[in-house]
């Protein structure tokens, strides 16, 4: 079974730009999670859907955004990009994505550079 | 507000030593402990989990321990291997809107 796809791998953009990533998760995972890795902040959770659905929201500004497809694969947009908003930017998929052992598939993540 | 602290932020080994990572929560409902392994270039993957109900897991060369009255668990890499160089995160799942909250990461160099 495929893992979770991330595209694209790398991006270089400029500050005030906006970016969009995408993220395909394995196969029959509804749930895809998005995070934030910095090596200052670590991981940082941006948001989960599920069924199209935001469920849960972490503490990111607005510019922030995502939505989910109907075959569940996942965007997620930055606005007006700022120089801190570099990072590896990684989804996780899992089955469900409430229980508590309902494992978190990652990706290999989408380096951003904002210059 | 960090939820799970963890420690070291940077640890190195001689090979065949025993790497220690640990972890330490605030909150109680917390009831699953994952860590995951994350090489350069790659997102991280689950290592090992435990859940509270015992005081130990292990698999192969990778031990979780668990003191729920210290609200700690830590990571034990037994016959450390320059193979298992790589960043470790620890985890658990919040009460509040996250799925999961992650620990900063220790990044576990073996050395010949």
């Amino acid at each position: 079974k495929a893992g979770v796809t991330q595209t694209p791998r790398y991006l270089i953009k400029t500050r005030g730009q906006q970016v969009t990533l995408s993220c395909s998760p394995i196969s029959g995972h509804r749930s895809v999670s998005w995070y934030q890795q910095t090596p200052g902040q670590g991981l940082q959770f941006l948001f989960e859907y599920f069924s199209e659905t935001q469920r849960n929201k972490g503490n990111f500004p607005g510019r922030f955004s995502g939505r989910q497809f109907s075959n569940s694969r996942s965007e997620m947009n930055v606005s007006t990009l700022e120089l801190g908003d570099s990072a590896l930017y990684l989804c996780a998929s899992s089955l469900e994505g409430r229980s508590r052992t309902d494992t978190q598939y990652f990706g290999p993540g989408t380096r951003l550079t904002v210059l | 507000q960090q939820q799970v602290k963890q420690s070291p932020q940077s640890l190195i080994v001689q090979k065949g030593g025993i790497s220690i990572i640990n972890c330490a929560y605030e909150n109680t409902a917390f009831d699953y402990f994952p860590w995951y392994q994350q090489f350069p270039g790659k997102g991280p993957a689950l290592l090992i989990a435990i859940r509270p109900d015992v005081s130990e897991k292990k698999e192969g060369r990778f031990t979780i321990s668990f003191n729920k009255s210290a609200k700690q668990f830590s990571l034990h890499i037994m016959d450390s291997q320059p193979g298992d160089s790589a960043t470790y995160f620890c985890a658990a799942p919040s009460s509040g809107n996250t799925p999961l909250v992650f620990g900063k990461g220790t990044r576990l160099s073996v050395i010949a």
